[in-house]
């Protein structure tokens, strides 16, 4: 089973930032969360990942609560490119083994 | 990112033939790929995983003599499903990683199979 819940889904509106949220209160300590996107009909797109701290890449931003228990993803500025459906995903531990829950459905609206 | 590449896109087969699948890391050597599927206005489900040499290892529920994977190469994996019928026709998604624990996988673009 997945270790994560996420809302099923979300609206944001265009240029806004969207800040989507992970719940994973079972992550061990050398656990990863990684943050998946799919746009319908294609594969998913690694996003960004991270252990402890938060992470910053050229696409979004990863914040990790101190207790690890949750995560909040944020897309600084959304397009409408970014409607997909986003996973929070937590590996087992000590492998590379994603196990994909439902994932958020988020929405850009114009 | 690293890209993975996985042919054919889509295909459509004949109940009762074979049809194999091939996924490709294209700018890294891929010592851990696995194989998803994922039904329509479903989430992925992980089939199986597969190392370099190694005998893949199948999740529960899984049948590895219908779905047959190789991992010849550090750059290739196939998966092959025999026998087809209209119940396997579904999204087969490949991903792969150069590890270790806390690198990130990448993803092929999918196979769409429909057997009629």
């Amino acid at each position: 089973d997945a270790k994560t819940t996420q809302p099923p889904s979300m609206d944001c509106a265009e240029g806004r930032a969207a800040n989507l949220p992970c719940n994973h209160s079972t992550i061990s300590g050398n656990e990863y969360v990684y943050w998946y996107r799919q746009i319908h009909s294609q594969g998913p797109q690694y996003i960004i990942h991270g252990l402890k701290n938060n992470e910053t890449n050229e696409m979004a931003s990863l914040i990790i609560t101190e207790d690890r228990k949750s995560s909040t993803l944020i897309l600084p500025h959304a397009t409408l490119r970014d409607t997909a459906v986003y996973y929070c995903i937590v590996t087992t531990s000590g492998t590379y083994k994603y196990i994909f829950g439902t994932g958020t459905r988020l929405k850009v609206l114009a | 990112g690293a890209v993975v590449s996985q042919h054919p896109s889509w295909v459509i087969c004949k109940s009762g033939t074979s049809v194999k699948i091939e996924c490709r890391s294209l700018d890294f050597q891929a010592t851990t790929m696995f194989w998803y599927r994922q039904f329509p206005k479903q989430s992925l489900m992980l089939m199986a995983t597969s190392n370099e040499g190694s005998k893949a290892t199948y999740e529960q529920g899984v049948e590895k003599d219908k779905f047959l994977i190789n991992h010849a190469s550090l750059t290739l994996s196939t998966l092959t499903v025999t026998s087809a019928h209209p119940e396997d026709s579904s999204f087969y998604i490949c991903s792969a990683t150069s590890g270790p624990v806390g690198t990130e996988a990448f993803f092929g673009q999918g196979t769409r199979l429909t057997v009629v």
